[in-house]
């Protein structure tokens, strides 16, 4: 157990209908990271978040955004939901954005757009 | 376009055996590189996270060299056990703050 945890484990939705994955990081760990897994495809970074400012993006796409809360928790939000956007949403935390620091990974979100 | 490589795609091993995995990444601006190890269903879990050149690691059975002038690394199990079975990832820390994983060895100890 890392110290991470995500919900919903699970989530099945319609094309175009808009969903909310949560993520909790360990305690004390100031960044979060969240992470794209689809078929075929390697872990993606999509974006970090350090206490509580987007700090860093990567190939997130303009439908999806996200944030962190004053409580580090932080939601990423997904909306007008295409098939392609089925895949597993990992979220992982870390101490802060220093070089060097592990990131602790969540266990996953499995989304499953219909 | 940043490329994580790593090599081969997957290996299957008796027990017992020793093994090694490649993991190869840009030359250039290196921050760090981090070892994980995924089992099937379960998250990601870290291994090792390397900064130096000449770097080694080592956890148990499982250890990691670094060479970041020529952009690799290797990760090698001894005596690989059937519990070692997962699917190994490394990740090149690019710009100081985005990890790019290759797409990993997936790792089959046979008992």
């Amino acid at each position: 157990d890392s110290g991470v945890t995500q919900t919903p484990k699970h989530l099945i939705t319609a094309t175009g209908q808009r969903v909310t994955l949560r993520c909790s990081p360990r305690s004390g760990d100031l960044s979060v990271y969240w992470y794209q897994q689809s078929l075929d495809q390697g872990l993606q970074f999509l974006i970090q978040y350090y206490n509580g400012e987007e700090r860093a993006k990567g190939n997130i796409l303009e439908r999806f955004s996200a944030q962190q809360f004053p409580d580090l928790h932080s939601e990423l939000n997904l909306s007008s939901l295409e098939l392609g956007d089925s895949a597993l949403y990992f979220c992982a935390s870390s101490a802060g954005p220093q070089i060097g620091k592990t990131q602790y990974f969540g266990p996953g979100t499995r989304l499953l757009v219909l | 376009i940043l490329n994580v490589e790593q090599s081969p795609q997957s290996l299957h091993v008796q027990e017992g055996d020793s093994t090694n995995f490649t993991c190869s990444f840009p030359s250039s601006n290196f921050y760090a590189l981090h070892w994980y190890r995924w089992e099937t269903a379960k998250s990601p879990e870290a291994l090792f996270v390397m900064t130096l050149n000449g770097d080694e690691k080592k956890k148990g059975r499982i250890s990691a060299t670094l060479n970041t002038k020529e952009g690799y690394s290797y990760l090698y199990i001894k005596g690989s056990q059937p519990e070692d079975s997962a699917t190994y990832l490394c990740a090149f820390l690019y710009n100081t703050d985005k990890l790019i994983f290759g797409t990993g060895t997936r790792l089959q100890v046979f008992p």
